[in-house]
């Protein structure tokens, strides 16, 4: 079965870095595309950006455009979703998402979910 | 790009009907039938429950349902049941290759 699993909870410093992997499993990885989406603490969920893991092309939210890398290791199927210059509203849990139709030029819904990352900025 | 406008809360008795309204604009909702909806239980990861405005998941239940008429998509629960209530979010595909959240909906069983 379709299985994401994610790294675990971090507390980094404002103006750190933040790397968060979401290992895939159970099916093709380079056959759906993987979107990030956040959700601030007793907030709704925030679509952050989208890569397809074919070729490696990217769509950014602009709320978070030029802080935020998204990449892909195909060798292990791994996503990861790179965020800097991380502010206290940066505080929430990321998750990553699979594409639920295959690969395409652009993001499809989120067809399954990883755990959740909890990332707290804080001094 | 502005969040799509959902109703803060909704509520129904068992075996009723409800439906959840999405309002978005010509650019987003109303421009492509890219659009989703996603049941949070507190504490739980959010999970598909309607894609491409009426295209249910396999293991979703037929209780669910969604349409869409202009700028407006909704989410329609029939025969409520205890589990329905939860948290949902609808999301539209936009204009600029984007996705963009409504605000939620909480979802009360009476």
């Amino acid at each position: 079965q379709v299985q994401l699993v994610q790294s675990g909870a971090v507390v980094k410093k404002p103006g750190a870095s933040v790397k968060v992997s979401c290992r895939a499993s159970g099916y093709t990885f380079t056959r759906n595309g993987i979107s990030w989406v956040r959700q601030a603490p007793g907030h709704g969920l925030e679509w952050m950006g989208w890569i397809n893991t074919n070729n490696g092309d990217t769509i950014y939210a602009q709320e978070v455009q030029g802080r935020v890398t998204m990449t892909t290791d195909t060798s292990t199927s791994t996503a990861y979703m790179d965020l800097r210059s991380l502010r206290s509203d940066d505080t929430a849990v990321y998750y990553c998402a699979r594409d639920v139709g295959l690969i395409a030029a652009s993001p499809d819904s989120f067809g399954s979910w990883g755990q959740g990352t909890l990332v707290t900025v804080s001094s | 790009q502005s969040a799509l406008t959902q109703p803060a809360s909704v509520s129904g008795s068992p075996g009723q009907s409800i439906t959840i309204s999405c309002t978005g604009t010509s650019s987003d909702v109303g421009g492509y039938n890219y659009v989703s909806w996603y049941q949070q239980h507190p504490g739980e990861v959010p999970k598909l429950v309607i894609y491409e405005v009426n295209h249910r998941p396999s293991g979703v239940s037929n209780r669910f349902s969604g349409s869409k008429s202009g700028n407006t998509a909704s989410l329609t629960i029939s025969g409520l049941q205890a589990d329905d209530e939860a948290d949902y979010y609808c999301a539209s595909y936009t204009r600029s290759s984007t996705w963009v959240f409504g605000g939620g909906t909480k979802v009360t069983v009476l």
